[in-house]
């Protein structure tokens, strides 16, 4: 059974720019959870999606959004990109929602750097 | 509020030595607790869960909950065991794991 899939694996922007991140769940996996991991602040919680509905959010202003599509796959968007957004975006999948029920299976991660 | 909280970055130990990584939390109700692993060059994945009081590569984790506490231990530590270790807690108010910063083992031959 193929993994979580982020794509892209690396990438590069400026500030003023935005950024969609993707990634594909587990085959049957109907919940994705994305994070945002930094040195300094570690794993922070962005967005759970569900069903092609956001379920749960993290505290992370609106420049930070995400969609879930029909075949569980998800996207996630961050507009007017700041330094401080650069970090290892991480997406989880699991076959129920919320972590309670199951356990989450993570992607290798995006890392975008904002110069 | 909900968090969980790893007091040591670093953790290094000899092969064979006992090990423990210590995770303390910050919850008014009933928690669920994890550990997640990550080692090297390899995604990060669940290690074992409070709830299926389970050993797991030699780990084992109990809950504690008048110290709110959640450690993992290892009676003998392996080469391999290096990685960095992860507790997170669900209950969170989003329904969300909340994650500790983490503590990086490091077991020297």
């Amino acid at each position: 059974k193929a993994g979580v899939t982020q794509t892209p694996r690396y990438l590069i922007k400026t500030r003023g720019q935005q950024v969609t991140l993707s990634c594909s769940p587990i085959s049957g996996h109907r919940s994705v959870s994305w994070y945002q991991q930094t040195p300094g602040q570690g794993l922070q919680f962005l967005f759970e999606y569900f069903s092609e509905t956001q379920r749960n959010k993290g505290n992370f202003p609106g420049r930070f959004s995400g969609r879930q599509f029909s075949n569980s796959r998800s996207e996630m968007n961050v507009s007017t990109l700041e330094l401080g957004d650069s970090a290892l975006y991480l997406c989880a999948s699991s076959l129920v929602q919320g972590i309670s029920t199951g356990e989450l299976f993570f992607g290798e991660g995006s890392r975008l750097t904002v110069l | 509020a909900q968090r969980v909280t790893q007091p040591e970055k670093l953790l290094s130990v000899f092969k064979g030595a006992p090990v423990e990584l210590k995770c303390n939390y910050s919850y008014s109700g009933s928690p669920e607790l994890f550990w997640y692993v990550q080692y090297s060059r390899q995604r990060l994945q669940l290690l074992l869960r409070h709830i299926s009081r389970e050993s797991i590569k030699g780990f084992t984790a109990d809950l504690n909950k008048g110290e709110t506490s959640f450690h993992l231990k290892k009676p003998f530590a392996q080469e391999e065991d290096s990685a960095m270790y992860y507790c997170a807690l669900s209950g969170g108010s989003q329904g969300n794991l909340i994650f500790g910063k983490g503590t990086k083992l490091s077991v020297k031959p």
